[in-house]
């Protein structure tokens, strides 16, 4: 079936570093692709989104591309602040619903 | 009304009772789905509502979970005789159609099993 592989966490790091989480999936078919973001205490916000290939997801700074060729959705940020610190979690569609990675947790020190 | 709204909050169960779990979606989101996370893990399909058809419950774990939608609106999932393992938190989310738009999720009701 569908799934969704991120990398495990925690991510520890320096305010304005580089941020990576890879995330890879396996799919029939041309699933939309998602990053969502879980700060303390709160719910799931969607962060960005992709529908087909080669396209680009971006907000706040963060971005994703969709990458068929080696069914990757890795999230990148140039410069990360503490208020990024939080659990993202990638997903796609699949018939109707949403299937997660287990979520990787993102920690950024002053 | 602004966002979906999920309660109680919090809720501890003994074990083999029964709970309640209320969604209140956007007003006029068609899709409506319930989601269980574990503890550090991502969260996992329960059941999807379009409407008040409950069009896939392939995720409910077993026969003790519920879930209706009788008007379209307000979704309750139920829980009879609770388990330990049963403890997580369920997530409510909302779309206006398809759930290929995203969703928007509430805040979650914390069950705890004791």
């Amino acid at each position: 079936g569908d799934s969704v592989t991120q990398m495990e966490g925690p991510v520890t790091l320096s305010e304005e570093a580089f941020l990576t989480i890879n995330c890879t999936y396996t799919a029939t078919g041309y699933p939309s692709l998602f990053w969502y973001v879980q700060y303390p205490g709160e719910g799931l916000q969607l962060l960005l989104k992709a529908t087909k290939a080669d396209d680009k997801g971006s907000n706040k700074g963060f971005e994703a591309t969709y990458r068929k060729e080696t069914t990757s959705f890795h999230l990148e940020k140039g410069s990360v602040q503490v208020s990024d610190s939080a659990v993202y979690f990638c997903a796609l569609s699949s018939s109707d619903k949403l299937i997660f990675g287990t979520g990787t947790r993102l920690q950024v020190f002053p | 009304g602004a966002g979906v709204s999920q309660s109680p909050r919090y809720k501890v169960a003994k074990r083999g009772q029964d709970v309640a779990l209320r969604c209140d979606p956007i007003s006029g989101h068609v899709s409506l789905f319930w989601y269980q996370q574990a503890l550090g893990q991502g969260p996992e399909f329960l059941t999807y509502f379009q409407n008040e058809a409950q069009l896939d419950k392939s995720g409910l774990p077993s026969d003790r979970f519920f879930a209706e939608r009788p008007e379209g609106s307000v979704s309750t999932l139920k829980i009879q005789r609770t388990q330990q393992e049963d403890s997580a938190v369920y997530l409510c989310a909302s779309s206006p159609n398809r759930g290929d738009d995203g969703y928007t999720f509430g805040s979650g009701t914390r069950l705890t099993v004791v």
